[in-house]
């Protein structure tokens, strides 16, 4: 089953924050965030595997709530350089599924 | 260079024409998928390999079919292709089913069948 993400879409200017959310019926293994820039493939930010785990690089971090059934991603200070849809992915067992993704626009 | 390399980029195909798209990882990584992207969509799995000679079916396989002989290669093929199977194909591998380290994904192969 498709994790659900929200919103489905974001414009921001540039120096704003953005938050995007991803949430799932039942506890996963792990959550997984991708950036995908348009005509290209996705590319891997970060993983989360523990309940309560926070990890972030740069200005872009993300948490894993206690239950492992909702992620977010946090992106402050935005840059032109953020502007993509944002994919999660949840792992359930042997099976690895993500959400229909979230597109941020970041203008100047 | 590790990655994994996707072939055609593009592709136009008629009705009924079997076609084959290749999917090769130069990572030794056990675990690969196909995935389709489609509008308001995102990813959906097609079919997903966690090593030689296993797979297993993905949310949408309908229409597709795949083979690991080789822990590198993972082809999909469409034996029948039909125009709503007109969409952006990406093929992902990772180490232990992306544990710790997530998935790399091919560039792409962009598919039109008329």
């Amino acid at each position: 089953q498709q994790p659900v993400q929200s919103p489905q879409a974001v414009i921001l200017r540039e120096g704003e924050d953005a938050v995007i959310n991803c949430s799932s019926s039942k506890a996963l293994y792990s959550v997984h965030w991708y950036r995908q820039k348009h005509g290209e493939a996705p590319v891997f930010l970060m993983i989360l595997l523990k309940g309560g785990e926070q990890k972030g690089h740069d200005k872009i971090s993300a948490s894993f709530n206690e239950k492992k059934q909702q992620s977010s991603l946090y992106l402050t200070a935005s840059q032109l350089s953020y502007s993509g849809t944002y994919f999660c992915g949840t792992e359930f067992r042997n099976d690895m599924r993500f959400g229909a993704g979230t597109r941020l626009t970041v203008k100047p | 260079e590790a990655q994994v390399t996707q072939n055609p980029r593009y592709l136009i195909t008629v009705t009924g024409k079997k076609l084959t798209v290749t999917c090769s990882q130069n990572m030794n990584h056990e675990y690969m998928s196909w995935y389709r992207q489609d509008p308001g969509l995102g990813l959906r799995q097609i079919y997903y390999s966690m090593n030689v000679e296993v797979t297993d079916k993905g949310d949408v396989p309908e229409g597709y079919k795949v083979s690991r002989k080789e822990k590198r290669n993972f082809p999909l093929i469409l034996e029948s292709p039909s125009p709503n199977q007109t969409s952006l194909y990406f093929c992902a591998s990772s180490s232990i089913q992306g544990a710790h380290y997530g998935y790399t994904f091919g560039s792409g192969t962009r598919l039109t069948v008329v």
